[in-house]
C-alpha cells in the first residue's frame, strides 16, 4: 500500500545533540510537511517542501532545518535540540494537481533528556 | 498561527450513542478534512469535502461542508469504543498548499 513512513517511531537524545528524523513516501506526492504536536494539541505546521522549493513557517526557530533530496524522502534536522523540542513530529503528504488531501505518517515521538 | 474553532473540545457519550462536533473559521475554504488520531499516531483522515453543502459518509461517519463554507460538521452514529480519539478538521484554499488544523475534538465512549 501507498503510505508515509516514519523512522524511527521513538528518538531519544540528549539536551543540545543533534537529531534527525526521516519521513519516505511511496505516494509520489510533491508537497511534504514537517509538523510539530505537543500534547494533544493541533499540529504546527514547521515548514513544507513543493518539490525543491522550501517554505519555511515565519515562527519556526532557526534551530530546526529541513532536507529533501528527492521526491521520496524529507529529513527534520534539529540542530539543538532543547527540553521545550520535546514533542511528536509528523510527517505528512499531498499532491499539487489532485484533490488537495493530506496524508500523514505515525509520528516521531522525540524524548529530549 | 491560525487555527480552527472545533467544538465540543471534548466529550463522553455512551455506547451506542450518536455523536455531532462542528468547525468553524472566519475564512472561505475550498476543502475540509476530517481526521481522527489515536494515541502516539499520525492523523488518519477519514473524510475530504470539496464543494459547499456536499455531504459524503465513510460508514458511520457523516461530514458535511457547511454552504457557507466557512464550517464544516462530522456526525457519528451508534458510537463503538474505538471511536475514541482526538477528531481534528483541517480547511485549505486551492492553490495555498497548507492545511490550517481546528482545535481537536477529544471524544470518550463508556461502554
Amino acid at each position: 500500500d501507498a503510505m508515509v513512513i516514519q523512522n524511527p517511531r521513538y528518538q531519544v537524545t540528549q539536551f543540545g545533540k543533534p537529531v534527525t528524523l526521516s519521513c519516505s513516501q511511496t505516494l509520489n506526492h510533491n508537497v511534504m510537511y514537517w509538523y510539530q504536536q505537543k500534547s494533544s494539541q493541533a499540529p504546527k505546521l514547521l515548514f513544507h517542501y513543493y518539490d525543491k522549493d522550501f517554505n519555511n513557517e515565519a515562527d519556526t526557530p532557526d534551530n530546526f532545518q529541513s532536507r529533501r533530496p528527492n521526491t521520496s524522502f524529507c529529513f527534520l534536522d534539529i540542530r539543538s535540540p532543547g527540553l521545550g523540542d520535546a514533542a511528536m513530529y509528523l510527517c505528512a503528504t499531498s499532491r499539487v494537481g489532485g484533490p488537495d488531501t493530506q496524508y500523514f505518517g505515525p509520528g516521531t515521538r522525540l524524548t529530549v533528556l | 498561527g491560525q487555527q480552527l474553532n472545533q467544538s465540543p473540545q471534548s466529550m463522553f457519550i455512551q455506547e451506542g450513542e450518536d455523536v455531532s462536533m462542528n468547525c468553524t473559521s472566519s475564512s472561505i475554504f475550498n476543502t475540509w478534512l476530517w481526521y481522527k488520531q489515536d494515541p502516539g499516531e499520525g492523523p488518519v483522515l477519514l473524510i475530504a469535502l470539496y464543494k459547499a453543502g456536499e455531504l459524503t459518509s465513510n460508514g458511520r461517519l457523516t461530514a458535511q461542508f457547511g454552504i457557507t463554507r466557512k464550517d464544516s460538521f462530522l456526525n457519528i452514529s451508534a458510537s463503538i469504543p474505538s471511536d475514541v480519539g482526538i477528531y481534528f478538521c483541517a480547511g485549505t484554499t486551492s492553490g495555498t498548499y497548507k492545511y490550517i488544523f481546528g482545535t481537536g475534538t477529544r471524544l470518550k465512549v463508556l461502554a
